[in-house]
C-alpha cells in the first residue's frame, strides 16, 4: 500500500496557467507538507497542515494555494504559473511534528 | 537561525568500503536530528532519526549516525557499501515547538566504484 500518493507525477504546462498537485496520505497523521526541490536538489518547506489548520506559511507567494480538506489529504494549487515554479514538489505527512514520510513527487514543468 | 551543512557535495567510494557523510547544523536547543535518501527520480526515505536518548542511533539498510552535540554533527556511516547505496543524502534538522519544519542541507551525492 501506498502511504504517501501524489497526482500527477509529472505535470508539464505553459506560463500563466493554473494547476493543482494532489496529495493523499493513509498513514493516519494528523500533518502534511509540501515541499519544493529546486533544480540544484535543494528542498525548502512550503505549508505545513496539522488537523486541516494551516501552521506553517513560509513566505510563499500567494499564487500558491494549499488546501486541505481532510487530515489525510493536502493539495496544493498554483495560480499563474511562472518559469520559476519549475520544480520537483514533494508532500510528507507525520504524526505531530516527528518523522515526515514523503511522496515520490511531482515534477513540474512550465514551458 | 537554524542551518545545516553538508560539506561534501559528491563523495565517491570503492563497493565494500566504508563510508562517513558528513553533517553539522546550527540551533540553539537540543534538535531532531534526520538522514534521507533519495534515488533519482524518488522520493525521500527515511533513513533513521535522531530525537534523544542514546548518541548512536541505527537506520535501515545498515546505516547508523552519531550525534555530538559538543561538535554540533549528526554523521552518517555505513561499514561496507553497496552499489545500490548510490543515492544522494540529505540531512535536516527539526525542532518540536517550529511545526514539524524541517531544514535539510545541501544533500551529499554518493557514487560507488565496482
Amino acid at each position: 500500500d501506498t502511504a504517501v500518493s501524489q497526482t500527477p507525477k509529472y505535470l508539464v504546462t505553459q506560463m500563466g496557467n493554473d494547476k493543482s498537485i494532489k496529495c493523499e496520505q493513509n498513514l493516519g497523521h494528523d500533518t502534511m507538507y509540501w515541499y519544493k526541490q529546486d533544480s540544484k536538489k535543494f528542498l525548502k518547506i512550503m505549508f505545513s497542515y496539522n488537523n486541516k489548520e494551516l501552521i506553517i506559511n513560509e513566505t510563499v507567494p500567494n499564487r500558491f494555494s494549499p488546501k486541505s480538506p481532510d487530515k489525510a489529504h493536502l493539495n496544493l494549487h498554483i495560480n499563474s504559473l511562472e518559469l520559476g515554479d519549475s520544480a520537483v514538489y514533494f508532500c510528507a505527512s507525520s504524526f505531530s511534528t516527528y518523522e515526515q514520510y514523503f511522496g515520490p513527487g511531482t515534477r513540474l514543468t512550465v514551458t | 537561525a537554524q542551518s545545516v551543512t553538508q560539506p561534501d557535495i559528491h563523495i565517491t567510494v570503492s563497493e565494500g568500503a566504508s563510508l562517513e557523510l558528513r553533517c553539522n547544523y546550527s540551533y540553539g536547543a537540543t534538535p531532531y536530528l534526520f538522514w534521507y535518501v533519495q534515488s533519482p527520480g524518488q522520493g525521500l526515505q527515511l533513513l533513521l532519526k535522531y530525537f534523544s536518548g542514546d548518541t548512536l542511533v541505527q537506520g535501515i539498510k545498515g546505516f547508523e549516525a552519531e550525534f555530538k552535540r559538543s561538535q554540533s554533527s549528526f554523521n552518517l556511516r555505513k561499514p561496507s557499501v553497496h552499489w545500490s547505496d548510490a543515492a544522494e543524502y540529505f540531512c535536516a534538522v527539526g525542532a518540536n515547538n517550529q511545526g514539524g519544519k524541517l531544514i535539510f542541507g545541501q544533500g551529499t551525492e554518493l557514487s560507488v566504484k565496482p
